[in-house]
């Protein structure tokens, strides 16, 4: 497998403008995290998913944030209109069974709102 | 918050000596687990240790768990310098509830 796939690798948008995050989780794997890390916050959980249904959604940071699991295999974060705060690294990473698993991210999405 | 916090925030090492770190967190958990980062790279996960468990070895690698204390360390024996990262804890909740949440990390410098 070719592990967590995340697209596009950076991404500079100007505020404003709608942007959009995937992923791509690794096959049989049933739990999705999307996480945010910036240098004063750390590594944030946003929200995860279980068998694409979402669990917890609770550190989406505003409505302008929301993510989206339509199948097994994809998985997008959407941040519509994006503001410079929201400049940030995003990872998504996934998992295999409840809670006695490790989690395999991907390489991140940098994104820069100027 | 359950959140894992890491101490120290930063440490510097010649190589060959030993790294310690440590992290606390505030819940019950199923299982702590640390990861490593590389300068732009995502996390990969190094170890994981079990609410019922007290020590694990993996290679250069040994950590140990006070659920009492609520903490756990990190030791990486006669470090090199490609040890050179930032580290992680994380830990998962024995709710029904099963995210993974993190700590803001520790940045290892192993000096050649």
């Amino acid at each position: 497998d070719a592990g967590v796939i995340q697209s596009p690798r950076h991404e500079v948008t100007e505020m404003g403008q709608e942007v959009t995050l995937r992923c791509k989780p690794i096959s049989g794997h049933d739990y999705l995290f999307w996480y945010r890390q910036t240098m004063m916050r750390g590594l944030e959980l946003l929200i995860y998913f279980n068998n694409n249904v979402p669990i917890d959604d609770s550190g989406m940071p505003e409505d302008r944030f929301s993510a989206k699991m339509p199948n097994a295999s994809f998985s997008t974060l959407k941040i519509q209109p994006s503001e410079p705060r929201d400049s940030a690294v995003y990872f998504c990473a996934s998992s295999q069974g409840a809670r006695g698993t490790e989690a395999f991210f991907g390489q991140g999405t940098r994104l820069t709102v100027v | 918050s359950q959140q894992g916090e890491e101490d120290p925030q930063a440490l510097s090492i010649q190589e060959g000596e030993n790294a310690t770190m440590n992290c606390s967190y505030k819940t019950s958990i199923n299982n702590l687990q640390w990861y490593r980062q590389n300068s732009g790279r995502g996390l990969v996960h190094l170890i994981l240790i079990r609410s019922n468990e007290r020590e694990k070895h993996s290679g250069r690698l040994r950590v140990t768990l006070d659920t009492s204390k609520k903490s756990s360390s990190l030791l990486i024996t006669a470090s090199r310098a490609a040890d050179t990262a930032s580290y992680f804890c994380a830990t998962r909740y024995t709710g029904a509830n099963s995210k993974l949440t993190f700590g803001k990390g520790i940045t290892l410098s192993v000096r050649p």
